[in-house]
């Protein structure tokens, strides 16, 4: 599995965009990249994934460059209730994922 | 649906006890996953299914045991409960396609083993 590495917090504003960005140099070819929300006592919640360039639905988007060794997840215009940890995988098949101990986001009001 | 379900909520265990946290799906998924998540740290997978019948072991089996019998459920056992099985137990659930990565969690069950 390749390893992932993201920063292990961000603060932001209401209204703000925040962008997390996970590196994943080790990627191979199959690899897909998925993200996850996590709010307090309750199991991980899917966001996205994709394989290459942008992926974008109603709640993010995922900016992956050509040489996919990192990928940015965006959230638009955040609010109090994006609070939560992000983890960022990559894997080649859904039931070999591995979750790090992923990125707290913290929004201000 | 209900999505996932799990019970208990929550539990105490008692050094040496034993026990089953179950986990029952109506979203007719195919595969199926147990994860614990200790404070403060990621999902850690103990085991996983593909199908009825079939089982395979995650990154920490030990201490761990399940079983498949039908599509929907997915129990895990404890044998011998330890300290360190003190943890936050979660069930997934997926569908079985090849690039859907989208795995449907329960709300959790935590347990404290004293």
């Amino acid at each position: 599995l390749a390893k992932t590495t993201q920063p292990i917090s961000m603060d932001s504003y209401e209204g703000q965009e925040v962008n997390i960005t996970c590196s994943h140099n080790n990627i191979a070819t199959n690899d897909y990249i998925t993200w996850y929300q996590q709010f307090p006592s309750q199991g991980p919640r899917f966001i996205i994934q994709g394989y290459k360039t942008k992926v974008t639905n109603e709640v993010a988007s995922l900016f992956i460059p050509a040489d996919r060794k990192s990928s940015t997840l965006s959230l638009p215009r955040v609010s109090l209730s994006d609070t939560a940890v992000y983890y960022c995988l990559v894997g080649d098949n859904d039931y070999k994922l591995s979750f790090g101990a992923g990125t707290t986001v913290t929004v201000r009001a | 649906n209900a999505g996932v379900t799990q019970t208990p909520k929550f539990r105490i265990l008692k050094i040496g006890q034993s026990m089953t946290l179950q986990c029952t799906q109506d979203m007719n998924h195919n595969y199926m996953y147990w994860y614990r998540q200790d404070p403060g740290m990621g999902l850690k997978l103990i085991y996983y299914s593909v199908g009825a019948g079939i089982t395979d072991k995650g990154e920490v089996p030990n201490g761990y045991n399940v079983s498949r019998s039908t599509t929907e459920d997915f129990p895990l056992r404890l044998e011998l409960a330890a300290p360190s099985q003190t943890s936050v137990y979660f069930c997934a659930s997926s569908y079985d396609s090849v690039d859907n990565y989208e795995q449907y969690f329960g709300p959790g069950t935590r347990l404290t083993v004293t």
